[in-house]
């Protein structure tokens, strides 16, 4: 597709189970951004890859959560024994290069914990 | 750190009306400045990118500014319609390339 690509679109699991999310980034793109929204709430960036370089981890909340990306392919956001505040919409977003480029975000994930 | 806030938080208007939307960042250390509509339950969608060399980026109604060096942004919206109704978030790209996001400013535009 032409787009970022995020899946699902919509998730809901119970407390404690682990969820995987999955974004698609356009073909290209060398830089990757996960970013979480609470309902009402801000865009909080969670972590950042740049090519084969070491990721930016700093913005992940807690070592519940863990995210992968292959060389400059899909990334999995992943989150172990998900609590109730987790529940928000993670968006995912790339760009051409890391500086003075565009980013373009898919569509997001609802994660909803109950 | 970086701190991006933008005015007003909500705005509500007339069909035909111009909209103002502010944003304003605490450190002009910044590569480029971009202007985003979210719709409810939606991703974000780029409107505009304003280099940091740049002083205004215009696209159809859109126009946007940036005053780098005291740490400004303003998206016009000319002749607004319903359609427009949306958050409109803006974000800067620092040196340290971590996109940094205002909470949004929630435009109604009533017919």
């Amino acid at each position: 597709g032409a787009g970022v690509s995020q899946s699902p679109s919509n998730k809901v699991t119970e407390k404690g189970k682990d969820v995987e999310l999955r974004c698609d980034p356009i073909s290209g793109h060398t830089a990757l951004y996960w970013y979480r929204q609470r309902l009402g709430q801000g865009l909080e960036f969670l972590i950042y890859f740049q090519g084969n370089s070491a990721p930016d981890k700093s913005g992940l909340p807690s070592d519940r959560f863990s995210a992968e990306r292959t060389g400059e392919s899909v990334s999995t956001l992943t989150i172990q024994r998900t609590q109730q505040e987790d529940s928000a919409v993670y968006l995912c977003a790339s760009t051409l290069r890391s500086l003075n480029t565009e980013a373009f975000f898919g569509q997001g994930t609802r994660l909803t914990v109950v | 750190k970086q701190e991006v806030t933008q005015i007003p938080a909500a705005l509500s208007v007339p069909e035909g009306e111009n909209l103002v939307l502010n944003c304003s960042f605490t450190d002009s250390a910044i590569y480029n400045l971009q202007w985003f509509r979210q719709d409810p339950g939606k991703g974000l969608t780029s409107l505009l990118l304003i280099q940091s060399s740049q002083r205004e980026q215009t696209s159809g109604r859109l126009n946007a500014s940036l005053d780098k060096s005291s740490g400004r942004s303003t998206l016009y919206i000319a002749a607004s319609q319903p359609g427009d109704s949306a958050t409109y978030l803006c974000a800067v790209s620092p040196p340290d390339y971590k996109l940094s996001f205002g909470a949004g400013t929630t435009v109604t535009v009533r017919a």
